[in-house]
């Protein structure tokens, strides 16, 4: 069965240091989405995708946080530097083009960072 | 903007019925979502309703009201394994279909 993977599973970094995460979504789902996830509270989406192109990042903090989707597949989150309240989780999810009606959204296991 | 409330937490009896409530407000509204997540896992999707009226799926059912703002799901027979936390999720009706989620409904189904 198709999954969406993300890795890796958990990471412990240093505050001020730099953190990547990496997605590959189902194949052929042209959306693409990162939420972040507080303990106890719903996913925040951080950035979505249309192929390669950012379609809404309003609630991304640019001064630390990019994501990029060069070739419209796979996508990398990054934050630098780290702070003490970026510790969450964080999901990728995919979906069928959202703009043609796709609702479905599949979320991979996504990547618990602790900052300490 | 969109918001969303739901109770934060729900108990029920094994073999019973419950029905988890989620209320939103939006400035432009496409479509509403049911999600599970088992504690320490991701998201699964159970039902999209774009219009109003009762959906089913299984012993899973959601049912939407668009002019109340107002959605439940509903599940029946529960087991044990259907402790979880249940996320309502609203799509708007721009070109991005961007999704805001609710911060979820922790259902403890007791023997």
């Amino acid at each position: 069965e198709a999954e969406v993977a993300q890795s890796p599973r958990y990471k412990i970094t240093e505050k001020s240091q730099a953190v990547a995460f990496w997605c590959d979504p189902i194949s052929g789902h042209a959306t693409l989405y990162w939420y972040r996830q507080i303990l106890g509270q719903g996913p925040e989406l951080l950035v979505q995708f249309q192929d390669e192109s950012v379609v809404d990042d309003s609630q991304l903090p640019k001064d630390r946080f990019s994501a990029e989707r060069l070739k419209g597949v796979d996508s990398t989150l990054k934050i630098q530097p780290a702070e003490l309240g970026d510790s969450a989780m964080y999901l990728c999810a995919s979906s069928l083009n959202s703009n043609r009606g796709g609702t479905e959204a599949f979320f991979g296991q996504g990547t618990r960072l602790t900052v300490v | 903007g969109q918001s969303l409330e739901q109770p934060s937490e729900v108990t029920a009896v094994e073999g019973a019925i419950v029905q988890i409530n989620c209320t939103y407000q939006t400035s432009g509204f496409y479509g509403l979502s049911w999600y599970q997540q088992h504690d320490g896992g991701a998201p699964t999707f159970l039902s999209y309703n774009a219009l109003d009226g009762l959906e089913e799926t299984g012993r899973f059912s959601s049912f939407l009201s668009r002019s109340k703002g107002y959605s439940y799901l509903l599940l029946k027979e529960l087991q044990m394994k259907d402790s979880a936390s249940y996320l309502c999720a609203v799509r708007d009706n721009t070109n991005a279909g961007k999704s805001t989620f609710g911060d979820g409904t922790t259902l403890t189904v007791k023997p």
